[in-house]
This record gives C-alpha cells, sequence and structure tokens, in this order.
C-alpha cells in the first residue's frame, strides 16, 4: 500500500497571503495524485487532478505541482472560503487507493 | 449538473447488517466506474470500494473486504452498498463519488451516516 503523509497538521495563515501544502507518497506514483478540499460539514470536493490540472469550476489562485513521490498545493490570495481541510490522494496504485491525513488551513 | 443522493444510513447494533444506496442525476450514469468512500466521526477520509462501469470489476479496501458487497443497476442510476456483519469501527459517513480518470473522484454525494453501537 501506498502511504500518503502531509505536513503541516495544521497552516495558520492570514486572508489575502500564500498557503503553501506539502504531500508525500511511500512510492513512486507518478502524476497519479489528486487535491481535495473539505469544508466544515460539506462533502469533499476535488480541486486538482493529475497532479497539475485544476478541476472544472476551480479558481486558479489554486495550482499543484510536482511528480513521484513530492507534490504540492499552492492557494494564493487566501480567502475565507479556502479555510478547510486538504486531502491528498494517489491513484497510482490501484486497486488501495489511498488518502494523506490532511492539512487543517485556519485562520492565523 | 451532477448530483449524487445517498440513502439508508442509520443507527445499527454490531452483527447486523445494512444497505446503502446512491441515486445519480444529471450525468450518463453508465459510463461510469464508481466509488464508495467513508469519513470516520473526526477523522480522515478512507476509500472502501469502486465498481466498474458495467457492475463487472469490484476493488474493496483491505479493511472491508468479505463484508461488504458493491453493486449498481445502470437502468435506475443506482450505486449500492450492501454492509454485513457490522463493526463498530464502521461507524462513518458514507459517500458516494464518480471516477475520474481511473480512481479520482470528481463529484461527491453529501454522504450517509452509518452509526453502529450496541
Amino acid at each position: 500500500e501506498v502511504v500518503m503523509t502531509q505536513s503541516p497538521g495544521t497552516l495558520s495563515v492570514s486572508p489575502g497571503e500564500r498557503a503553501t501544502l506539502s504531500c508525500r507518497a511511500s512510492q513512486s506514483i507518478g502524476l497519479n495524485l489528486a487535491w481535495y478540499q473539505q469544508r466544515r460539514g460539506q462533502s469533499p470536493r476535488l480541486l486538482i487532478y493529475g497532479a497539475f490540472t485544476r478541476a472544472t469550476g476551480v479558481p486558479d489562485r489554486f495550482s499543484g505541482s510536482g511528480s513521484g513521490t513530492e507534490f504540492t498545493l499552492s492557494i494564493s490570495g487566501l480567502q475565507s472560503e479556502d479555510f478547510a481541510i486538504y486531502y491528498c490522494q494517489q491513484y497510482n496504485s490501484w486497486p488501495s487507493l489511498t488518502f494523506g491525513p490532511g492539512t487543517k488551513v485556519d485562520l492565523k | 449538473q451532477v448530483h449524487l443522493v445517498e440513502s439508508g444510513g442509520g443507527l445499527v447494533q454490531p452483527g447486523r447488517s445494512l444497505r446503502l444506496s446512491c441515486v445519480a442525476s444529471g450525468f450518463t450514469f453508465s459510463p461510469y466506474g464508481m466509488h464508495w468512500v467513508r469519513q470516520g466521526p473526526g477523522k480522515g477520509l478512507e476509500w472502501v470500494a469502486i465498481i466498474s462501469y458495467d457492475g463487472a470489476t469490484k476493488y474493496y479496501a483491505d479493511s472491508v473486504r468479505g463484508r461488504f458487497t458493491v453493486s449498481r443497476d445502470n437502468s435506475k442510476n443506482t450505486l449500492f452498498l450492501q454492509i454485513d456483519r457490522l463493526r463498530v469501527e464502521d461507524t462513518a459517513m458514507y459517500y458516494c463519488a464518480r471516477d475520474l480518470q481511473g480512481g479520482a473522484f470528481d463529484y461527491w454525494g453529501r454522504g450517509t451516516l452509518v452509526s453502529v453501537s450496541a
């Protein structure tokens, strides 16, 4: 099983600032990585797939990068609705699809 | 507009069974693989199962294999999850999600809550 880790566990950011979230895979997963946002009390929402492709309707302040084992989600100009938990997920290793533990982005 | 609506959750005793449903609308259901993902209270996301577009191929997480059965009825745009021999650790919100590019989840339902307690 591919183990996903995320850092930091919590990121405190002020509105308008940039947030950088990290995700690491225990073995190479190529570009088969997705990022999800989960606001309090809501279902997860796909932000990024294929490591860097934004999903439909996702603002361009969200960007993904990386390949292999190291990945980054960047959020520029943080807005109030961006305070949420962010999960990375690998889909390279079938059939075991695995998520990271999440990074909580909260208000500084 | 893609819409996924889960139902069938509830409070059940350990050892009992439950059948969850997910009704899809706003897109053509039959060409898509579909997943179940769960989230324990205050916990992260755990992939549970996938079924191929035609129902011929199914995969399960190790933690549920042998107790969970995923199925679908394309004529009714509905996905199912049969959960047998429920355990306390199965307590979670259960989401159905549409497959994108072989393993990402592009649309999610609001979930149905399963609580297992004596």
